[in-house]
């Protein structure tokens, strides 16, 4: 079964710092993906980057960045000079062959907060 | 705007009703995925259709039923609820069976009085 862990129920950090999200996960599968979704307080489900498992570079995409660590299991996000509009829940979120790759399993979220 | 529309946006429902939930994923893409977003439960996978037949299946009880249609667009149905039944429901789209880059919908939140 696929698991993912986010063991931080809230972030808080300020306008234009870093801030590192965390994620572990526990797979069988020998090939898997590993995503970032944003949730803002509209509700809304925001793609926001993916690591394939064999992919040997870590994914960015504009101010996120994912750091993959395969032999550590964790897929932390990155944001860069946080903005007053990341404040969002964020969620990873997983899938693997064992599930055809047809189902995202979800961790519980980090709700991040951006301040002035 | 990830293109993909669910309807209604708010469904206020007493139990042991019946309501419908619709979805149009992103123009080209054949699969549609449906969620569960609750308090208690988090967020989950319930179903998958791919171009109109059933691929994948998880935690949805069996008082919700799904389909999709011919063009695409897929309801979720929801009977003899339960108030444990009021969460968010998403839809999300992709262009293939696969679940990379699902995109979703901005969600149909269900209150069950």
């Amino acid at each position: 079964a696929q698991k993912i862990t986010q063991t931080q129920p809230g972030m808080f950090v300020q306008e234009k710092e870093a801030v590192t999200l965390d994620c572990t996960y526990d797979t069988s599968d020998p090939s898997y993906g590993l995503f970032w979704y944003k949730q803002p307080s509209s509700g809304e489900m925001i793609f926001l980057i993916y690591q394939g498992s064999y992919d040997q570079q870590n994914a960015t995409e504009g101010r996120y960045s994912l750091n993959f660590q395969k032999a550590r299991k964790s897929a932390n996000l990155v944001i860069s000079a946080s903005q007053l509009g990341d404040s969002a829940m964020y969620f990873c979120a997983m899938s693997g062959t064992n599930t055809g790759f047809q189902k995202l399993v979800f961790g519980t979220g980090t709700r991040l907060l951006v301040s002035p | 705007d990830s293109g993909v529309t669910q309807t209604p946006k708010h469904l206020i429902t007493a139990t042991g009703q019946r309501v419908t939930l619709r979805c149009s994923p992103r123009s080209g893409d054949l699969s549609v995925y449906w969620y569960q977003q609750s308090l208690d439960q988090g967020l989950q996978f319930l179903i998958q259709y791919y171009n109109g037949e059933e691929r994948a299946k998880g935690n949805i009880l069996e008082r919700f039923s799904a389909q999709q249609f011919p063009d695409l667009h897929s309801e979720l149905n929801l009977s003899s609820l339960e108030l444990g039944d009021s969460a968010l429901y998403f839809c999300a789209s992709s262009p293939g069976h696969l679940s990379y880059e699902q995109y979703f919908g901005p969600g149909t939140r269900l209150t069950v009085t």
